[in-house]
């Protein structure tokens, strides 16, 4: 089966600074990877996903990028504020239905 | 919209005794999942519903878990018995044909 690891497990920040999280995969027929938020005690929302037609993807704030021969993408969040600060799960999926997750990485964002 | 309503929120309950998780997903969805989520780990999927048909079970320990999903809306998780590993965050998503993807809130169990 697919396997999806995450680093890094932790990340802190300064206020306004960028941070970056990557995931490599194992299944090379996966061809979609969203990307999760997830804060204490709360459900897991979809901030922002790409398919593997797609190199980069951009909504405000956030981009992720995808390299399929490396089989690896990446969450980029740029002039972070502290309502960023939550756990963050990137996943993949050969068919959108089963869904694959990294372990997460917590994001502390410091004022 | 309601969006992906999950019971009890949490739940304790003694090693050996049963309990049963109730999910209704968000109206017109016919894909109903239901997930683990451990302590500091990413979820992890435990069945797949297309309408009232299981489709992907292949990770549920059906030695003491079962799942239902009658009239093909609406889900019920059991775990009989349960153990101290089965603690966890229980999530149920819901989608339509795979897009759409949205998680309830989850149910925390803790078994001691």
């Amino acid at each position: 089966g697919e396997n999806v690891e995450q680093h890094p497990s932790t990340l802190s920040v300064q206020e306004g600074d960028s941070a970056v999280i990557k995931c490599t995969y194992s299944d090379s027929a996966s061809n979609y990877f969203p990307w999760y938020k997830q804060e204490l005690g709360k459900r897991p929302q979809l901030i922002i996903d790409i398919r593997s037609n797609v190199g980069e993807k951009k909504d405000q704030r956030i981009a992720v990028t995808l390299n399929k021969t490396a089989k690896h993408f990446s969450l980029h969040i740029t002039e972070t504020q502290p309502e960023d600060s939550a756990v963050y799960f990137c996943a993949a999926s050969r068919n959108d239905y089963k869904l694959s997750f990294g372990a997460g990485t917590t994001v502390t964002v410091r004022a | 919209e309601a969006g992906v309503v999950q019971s009890p929120r949490y739940k304790i309950i003694e090693k050996k005794q049963p309990v049963a998780f109730w999910c209704n997903p968000i109206s017109g969805h016919n894909t109903l999942y239901w997930y683990r989520q451990n302590l500091g780990q990413g979820p992890e999927l435990l069945i797949r519903y297309e309408n009232e048909e299981a489709v992907d079970d292949s990770q549920l320990p059906k030695d003491r878990f079962s799942a239902e999903r009658l009239k093909g809306v609406d889900s019920t998780l059991k775990i009989q018995p349960a153990e101290l590993g089965d603690s966890a965050v229980y999530l149920c998503a819901s989608s339509f044909g795979g897009r759409g993807y949205t998680f309830g809130s989850g149910t925390r169990l803790t078994v001691v």
